[in-house]
């Protein structure tokens, strides 16, 4: 069964910066496309960064050069780290496995940015 | 960026009614659209690929259809545990993948 569980969620200031985690099971995170997804409050679901099995990644413009995703293959883990956060990047963010479509979600942890 | 677009934002249905929810891409996304299925505080749960194949364990009463830029999900028989918020999301354009922005269906 696989299992992905987040965690790092919390409040952060703007301009501040954060590092989520997200650990694997029953699944291995270098042998699969690994993507953030996050949700802000009442809204609906944005793309936030892939990586590759290979290691290549890629971001949409709304954060690309403030979040960097990477991966612990020792740990089986993928990590977001988030540098100059804003009150827009107030979300819940999941992290999710990728074939394109998104067959397997973690149950989320939530981000708030603000004084 | 290939934008989805969500219609109607709200469905009112009475629970064993059908239920047909809307798609459109802003350009061809062939047959690489999803649906996803979300209930309050919860993660979203993969429904539908490939425009028409259900995800493992997903019942028969849910069938999607079209292709290129309009697509349906289709409930037959709305059962008390369908009232939730559906998502579309194309993965055509990748990886730059991108959702609708939802269609609620609730209690009528």
């Amino acid at each position: 069964e696989v299992q992905l569980v987040e965690s790092g969620g919390t409040l952060v200031q703007p301009g501040g910066s954060l590092r989520l985690s997200c650990a694997a099971s029953g699944l291995t995170v270098n042998s699969n496309y690994m993507s953030w997804v996050r949700q802000a409050p009442g809204k609906g679901l944005e793309w936030v960064s892939t990586i590759y099995s290979g290691g290549t990644t890629y971001y949409p413009d709304s954060v690309k050069g403030r979040f960097t995703i990477s991966r612990d293959d020792s740990k089986n883990t993928l990590f977001l780290q988030m540098n100059s956060l804003r009150a827009e990047d107030t979300a819940v963010y999941y992290c999710a496995r990728e074939s394109g479509y998104y067959a397997y979600w973690g149950q989320g942890t939530l981000v708030t940015v603000s004084s | 960026e290939i934008v989805m677009t969500q219609s109607p934002a709200t469905l009112s249905v009475s629970p064993g009614e059908r239920a047909t929810l809307s798609c459109r891409a802003s350009q061809s996304v062939s047959s690489n659209l999803a649906w996803y299925q979300q209930k309050p505080g919860q993660a979203p749960r993969l429904l539908i690929y490939g425009t028409s194949t259900r995800a493992t364990g997903v019942p028969a009463r849910f069938s999607g259809s079209g292709s290129g830029t309009e697509f349906t999900l289709t409930i037959s028989s709305l059962q008390s545990e369908d009232f939730a918020v559906y998502y579309c999301q194309q993965y055509n354009n990748w990886p730059a993948l991108t959702f609708g922005g939802g269609t609620k269906v609730e209690i009528k």
